[in-house]
């Protein structure tokens, strides 16, 4: 099947770790981003990569890194910097133009 | 940047009624919109996107959206709601040329009653 998946489903971790949120999609798409979504507050762009080897902030950026070595993975790491990491994280993948994105099922992230 | 508004948190109306969700944008050029819809816990799914071309879009579960240019708007619309239809909906736009930055606004809770 041709999707994207994002793994865990859910994620705990104490405070001051760095995590790794994974992203891997099979649909051959060029862009890929990642977003958090708070209560009330939408989705809110962190990074995004239009091209392997290459991505640009969001709104949201600090206390986050990324990397695309690859077309099909865009794994996000929050590190300790991240000030309130407790969120829903989804990512999410498109061709290049008018095509639609596609989402994952997201990954839910508790820091205690 | 990019940028959406949906100016209203919640959207409430009796099932059968006309569904009217509110969205306006701000983008640097012509627009790419996009209309998601989320269930709890759950990614985005798809449901209608404009283009180019005719400026009402009919896309999935009989939702429609009417693209309307000078005011800048891209209401979703249901001429009759089904309490399925409860759910959280997102409006997204992205430029035509340039970046593929993908821009989402804050999203409406509907609440369709029986």
């Amino acid at each position: 099947d041709g999707g994207i998946t994002q793994s865990p489903k859910y994620l705990f971790r104490k405070e001051g770790q760095n995590v790794t949120l994974s992203c891997e999609q099979n649909l051959n798409h060029d862009a890929m981003y990642w977003y958090r979504q708070d209560p009330g507050q939408g989705l809110r762009l962190i990074y995004y990569s239009q091209i392997v080897n290459d991505f640009q902030k969001g709104d949201i950026a600090e206390g986050y890194s990324v990397s695309r070595e690859k077309k099909e993975s865009f794994p996000l790491t929050v590190t300790s910097a991240q000030k309130n990491p407790t969120a829903f994280y989804l990512c999410a993948s498109s061709p290049q133009g008018e095509t639609e994105a596609f989402f994952g099922q997201g990954t839910r992230l508790t820091v205690v | 940047a990019q940028s959406v508004a949906q100016p209203e948190d919640q959207v409430n109306v009796a099932e059968g009624n006309p569904l009217t969700v509110k969205c306006t944008y701000s983008v640097s050029g012509n627009p790419y919109l996009f209309w998601y819809v989320q269930y709890p816990n759950r990614g985005l799914q798809f449901l209608l996107k404009y283009i180019t071309g005719d400026n009402l879009v009919k896309g999935s579960y009989g939702f429609e959206a009417e693209f309307n240019k000078s005011q800048t708007s891209f209401h979703l619309k249901k001429p009759s709601a089904l309490v399925s239809d409860s759910a959280l909906y997102f409006c997204a736009v992205r430029p035509f040329y340039g970046n593929n930055r993908l821009a989402f606004g804050k999203g409406n809770q509907v609440v369709v009653i029986p």
